[in-house]
């Protein structure tokens, strides 16, 4: 059964500093891996999707990468700033289910200091 | 841009009434999903259906059920609401899955802000 960990539960960063964020994953066999960020009490805003053929995927001041065969994926952002602040998740979209489920990590929560 | 709306913000219900949950999307989407959001739990999967008037049960269907008559539009039904289903219900949509042909999908999935539920 594909589950996914998100580590660390929580970071404080000052503003400016660039920081990794981590997710792994139990099963290689996904369709794709998606980014996402969410705000105290909203829904979830889709940052970045890497198919499971592709190794990076670049936003503005955000990258993901995804190494599909260690099941590990990683969230860099570039000079935080205290907008940054949120919860992210990672999610994948499961093989063995015929792509129909996806499977989220727990998230990691984000504060970024002015 | 992809618009999936949900019909409330904020709901506050009482035990043993009939609760609807409705979710809209705009893009045409084959793929329509109900999950709920609880702390320590993360997201988990109630329901998903991929075409009209079809469904399928997720990892936690117990309590729900679905109804979905339009393409656009999937609604989360609980048949008899109870203080354990209390919880952030999220709503999402996709394109369909190309999976018998073999074809990496780059479908992303698209969700709604989500109706804060509460069970009295």
């Amino acid at each position: 059964k594909q589950e996914v960990t998100q580590i660390p539960a929580a970071l404080s960063v000052p503003e400016g500093e660039n920081l990794v964020l981590n997710c792994s994953f139990t099963d290689s066999a996904i369709y794709n891996l998606q980014w996402f960020r969410q705000d105290p009490g909203k829904g979830l805003t889709s940052l970045l999707l890497i198919q499971s053929s592709q190794r990076e995927q670049t936003s503005g001041r955000l990258n993901a990468s995804l190494d599909k065969s260690s099941g590990r994926s990683t969230l860099y952002i570039a000079a935080s700033q205290p907008g940054d602040s949120a919860t992210y998740l990672c999610a994948v979209r499961d093989r063995n289910t015929g792509g129909f489920k996806t499977i989220f990590g727990a998230g990691t929560r984000l504060f970024v200091k002015a | 841009d992809v618009k999936v709306t949900q019909s409330s913000r904020y709901l506050v219900k009482r035990t043993g009434e009939k609760v609807f949950l409705e979710c809209v999307q705009d893009m045409d989407h084959e793929n329509m999903f109900w999950y709920r959001q609880d702390p320590g739990l993360g997201l988990r999967l109630i329901y998903f259906s991929y075409d009209v008037k079809m469904k399928e049960k997720g990892d936690i269907p117990e309590g729900y059920s679905v109804s979905r008559e339009k393409k656009e539009r999937f609604s989360l039904i609980l048949e008899s609401a109870s203080t354990n289903q209390t919880s952030m219900y999220l709503c999402a949509s996709s394109f369909l899955q190309i999976r018998d042909l073999g074809i990496d999908s780059n479908q992303p999935q698209h969700f709604g802000d989500g109706t804060r539920l509460s069970i009295l």
